[in-house]
């Protein structure tokens, strides 16, 4: 168990829907990490969020955002949903805002799936 | 863009054999790490590699970081079922971010 909570573990949804998936990380870490992961992309980073306040932006869409609350969780939010959003969407926390000496740790992802 | 490779992209073994996967980038990355990831779950975190050169070992995995710091080798000895995964490789961009392999799929047969 790494600690880090995704919920829900599964959403399906119709195109132009909108979706919010959550995170809690790991006590004591104050980075979250959105990662996107599809079969043909591989683990594309989206975003990080450091103690509240955006840190690192990656190949995050117009169409998504994100914002980390003062304790701590996270919330991606995916709007105006197409069928090439459907893909596993994964929360990852560390201790540091820089990578450098501090490891991720994942969560089980919250698979989204877009009909 | 900073992009890894890695290859294979599928392998099957027999339970026994030894192999070795590879992670190859044209960058150079502050350090590197090695995660497994199984179905339904998230990636679990393996080793860090940080120095040129470095080599670790992790019971039967051996990891091995490249002298310029662009490439690593994951070397699994007397290979188990249990060791079938996806395994990814990450690299460390100085601090911002880290950028992700696609990934070499294992599957270990008994």
């Amino acid at each position: 168990d790494s600690g880090v909570t995704q919920t829900p573990k599964h959403l399906i949804t119709a195109t132009g829907q909108r979706v919010t998936l959550r995170c809690s990380p790991r006590s004591g870490d104050l980075s979250v990490y959105w990662y996107q992961q599809s079969l043909d992309q591989g683990l594309q980073f989206l975003i990080q969020y450091y103690n509240g306040e955006e840190r690192a932006k990656g190949n995050i869409l117009e169409r998504f955002s994100a914002q980390q609350f003062p304790d701590l969780h996270s919330e991606l939010n995916l709007s105006s949903l197409e069928l090439g959003d459907s893909a596993l969407y994964f929360c990852a926390s560390s201790v540091e805002g820089t990578t450098i000496n501090s490891p991720l740790h994942f969560g089980n992802g919250t698979r989204l799936t877009v009909t | 863009t900073q992009l890894l490779e890695q290859s294979p992209q599928f392998l099957s073994i027999q339970e026994g054999e030894n192999l070795t996967v590879y992670c190859n980038s044209s960058s150079v990355f502050s350090s590197l790490q090695w995660y497994r990831q199984e179905p339904g779950e998230g990636p679990v975190l393996l080793v860090t590699v940080v120095t040129g050169g470095e080599v670790k070992k992790l019971k039967r995995l051996t990891f091995q970081f490249g002298d310029a710091r662009k490439d690593s080798s994951l070397h699994i000895t007397a290979a188990q079922p249990g060791d079938t995964g996806l395994y990814l490789c990450a690299g460390d961009n100085y601090g911002q971010n880290f950028v992700f392999g696609p990934g070499t799929r294992l599957s270990v047969l008994p």
